[in-house]
């Protein structure tokens, strides 16, 4: 069965880096793009983009170009947000779904989340 | 950019109750809509896409409807598992994928 297993908790200051992974299994990890949405405590979802596995091809809203990087490993069928210069801002729950129709998809598999909290 | 409205923001409804979600789009995206429902510290579970397709596995109960700029997720009978927010989606081509505010159903 489809399932996205994504990486544990993180506790970041400010300026800082992070990296979530997303691990896919139970199908053909690049027939499939992967999205990063975000969720912010107590908000609602903010979309953030897209990487194609096959291809490594990415794009993102433009809020987020030049601070997050998509990158993948077809080897272990993982995906990875990069996010760079942490603000308090980007506090929220980080979860990455599947597409199934290309770059013009609905979401039907999601990972379980991965929370970000940046404090100093 | 396209934004999506909810209405309402919440909603209070008893069980057998039949429950009806709008979402407005500022342009038209066609049928290009899905539906999720969150629950508290869960991730969205995909119930439509393109408006109206019924999820695998998504009870009957639910169902999607509109084109255009205005869409509807009806809940034929309210059960107890359906209390949670629910979330539109846009995801035509031509701009971002944006989400609706969300519209949380409560019990009354």
């Amino acid at each position: 069965q489809v399932h996205l297993e994504q990486s544990g908790a993180e506790l970041k200051r400010p300026g800082a880096s992070v990296k979530v992974s997303c691990k896919a299994s139970g199908y053909t990890f690049i027939g499939y793009y992967i999205h990063w949405v975000r969720q912010a405590p107590g908000q609602g979802l903010e979309y953030m983009g897209w990487i194609n596995p096959d291809s490594g091809g990415t794009d993102f809203i433009q809020k987020f170009q030049g601070r997050v990087t998509l990158t993948r490993d077809r080897s272990t069928s993982t995906a990875y947000m990069d996010m760079t210069r942490l603000t308090s801002d980007d506090t929220a729950v980080y979860f990455c779904a599947r597409g199934p129709q290309g770059g013009n998809s609905w979401f039907d598999f999601w990972g379980q989340g991965t929370l970000v909290s940046v404090s100093s | 950019d396209i934004q999506l409205t909810q209405s309402p923001s919440t909603l209070s409804a008893s069980v057998g109750d039949r429950v009806t979600i709008t979402c407005r789009a500022s342009q038209s995206i066609s049928v290009w809509l899905a539906w999720y429902q969150q629950k508290p510290g869960k991730a969205p579970k995909l119930l439509i896409y393109k408006a109206s397709s019924l999820q695998s596995g998504v009870p009957s109960r639910f169902s999607g409807s509109g084109s255009g700029t205005e869409f509807t997720l009806t809940i034929s009978s309210l059960q107890p598992d359906d209390f949670a927010t629910y979330f539109c989606q846009k995801y035509d081509s031509y701009s971002p994928w944006t989400f609706g505010q969300g519209t949380k159903v409560e019990i009354k």
